[in-house]
């Protein structure tokens, strides 16, 4: 089944606390993406990957690292966690072009205390 | 630069009434896509539908259907007859020439039984 698979869903931490949310596709697409979901904002890009080895700042990066080294994993890393980093994330992942359509995980859900 | 307005932050309806839920865009560029996705209770994002800019053919699927107009550069979208499963959280969502996605900020319809 073709399918993102973020793990994982729910996560309490406490500030400061090295975290990885991991992301993984098996649709062979080039493109991956994380968002963040806050209430009243709706979804935001945090970092996008357009192939392996090629990342870039999306709209909000600020306190986060992205990897990849593989094309089917995009991790997402939080060196130093803050409460203000307590949200909802997505991972997505498409064809590389423009209008792909992006297929979204089940999201994590993070808590920083 | 880009933006996405949903203006409607909450909407009710009483079962079998249809809704509107509307979508305006900003966007400079002559080549876009247009994306509805859907978030029901349960958290995951659906793809609901892609339109390019220049396709204003309108769309009906089903219940569903999505009226384009580049003049008033809204893309809305209507349910008709609505169905308590059609509560959820409506998004969308503008991508130019790159994958990037810039997300409204989403309408919550809630369908009253």
């Amino acid at each position: 089944e073709a399918q993102v698979t973020q793990n994982p869903r729910y996560l309490i931490t406490v500030t400061g606390k090295k975290l990885t949310v991991t992301c993984s596709q098996n649709m062979n697409h080039e493109y991956m993406s994380w968002y963040r979901q806050d209430p009243g904002l709706g979804l935001r890009q945090i970092y996008y990957s357009m192939n392996v080895e090629v990342t870039d700042k999306g709209d909000v990066p600020e306190g986060y690292k992205v990897s990849r080294k593989e094309k089917r994993n995009f991790p997402l890393i939080l060196e130093s966690p803050s409460p203000n980093q307590t949200s909802l994330y997505f991972c997505a992942s498409s064809f590389w072009g423009p209008g792909n359509i992006q297929y979204f995980g089940a999201g994590t859900r993070l808590s920083v205390l | 630069a880009q933006k996405v307005t949903q203006a409607q932050t909450e909407i009710s309806v009483v079962e079998k009434e249809d809704v509107t839920l509307d979508c305006v865009y900003e966007t400079r560029d002559t080549t876009y896509y247009l994306f509805w996705y859907k978030q029901p209770p349960s958290g995951e994002l659906v793809f609901l539908i892609r339109r390019n800019s220049f396709d204003e053919q309108n769309e009906i699927s089903g219940r569903y259907s999505w009226n384009f107009q580049k003049s008033t550069s809204s893309f809305n979208f209507t349910i008709t007859a609505s169905q308590v499963v059609d509560s959820a959280v409506y998004f969308c969502a503008l991508s130019e020439l790159a994958n990037n996605l810039f997300f409204g900020t989403g309408t919550r319809l809630t369908v009253i039984p």
